[in-house]
């Protein structure tokens, strides 16, 4: 089993959709999770950092499930600007090899 | 403050050929790491550094040698290419462990014909 998985998409959506992605991990020990974004032809970026109690930032929401062992990320009001590949990462613990990436969910958002 | 920069860009190379990619932040970050990524299969680490002086192999070292230079540099050094080496590879640092934020370059797209 992957350590990170998540539905690689394509997830095409209207503008102003809202619109959910759910990534899941194998390892009950892991600490520390974030959702990065990666545009076409580009480096991975931080886009947030997933928090216990969930976190939000504009438009974006961050949801962590420890039970499950599932993130989520929520995109509302859906920009054009917002197409990209989203990259669910999990860290199993501190130190300098522990981070374990998701293939990605490639979102398009239609006009 | 440039980040993390890689060279170079873009490269093609035949099977057999060597070469290395290099790769230098200059946000004083203490571990550096190399992946490689294809369609499909996500992000790899090929090579990790935790920090200067030490390297450690991540899930795909086969065909790869790497060198921290000092804090700032770390290369990936490719001695005889090979066609499944095809593919961008990303330079990460990061300071401290994990629970930061890791920072890549814009990659290397490498062919190996």
């Amino acid at each position: 089993r992957k350590e990170v998985e998540q539905d690689p998409g394509p997830f095409n959506v209207p503008e102003g959709a809202t619109v959910a992605f759910n990534c899941t991990y194998s390892n009950s020990a892991s600490q520390s999770f974030f959702w990065y974004r990666q545009d076409c032809r580009k480096e991975p970026k931080l886009l947030m950092s997933v928090y216990s109690s969930g976190n939000e930032d504009g438009r974006f929401t961050a949801q962590l499930n420890r039970a499950s062992q599932y993130i989520s990320l929520l995109i509302r009001d859906s920009k054009l600007s917002d197409s990209a590949t989203y990259l669910c990462v999990v860290n199993r613990r501190t130190g300098a090899n522990n981070l374990f990436f998701g293939t990605g969910t490639r979102l398009t958002v239609i006009p | 403050n440039a980040g993390v920069t890689q060279n170079p860009k873009f490269q093609v190379l035949k099977t057999g050929q060597s070469m290395t990619l290099q790769c230098a932040q200059d946000m004083n970050h203490n571990s550096m790491y190399w992946y490689r990524q294809d369609p499909g299969m996500g992000l790899r680490l090929i090579y990790y550094s935790a920090s200067e002086g030490t390297t450690d192999k991540g899930e795909v070292p086969n065909g790869y040698n790497v060198s921290r230079l000092n804090k700032r540099e770390f290369s990936l050094r490719l001695e005889s290419a090979a066609p499944s080496q095809t593919s961008v590879y990303f330079c990460a640092s990061i300071f401290g462990g994990g629970v930061n934020e890791q920072y890549f370059g814009p990659g290397t797209r490498l062919t190996v014909t």
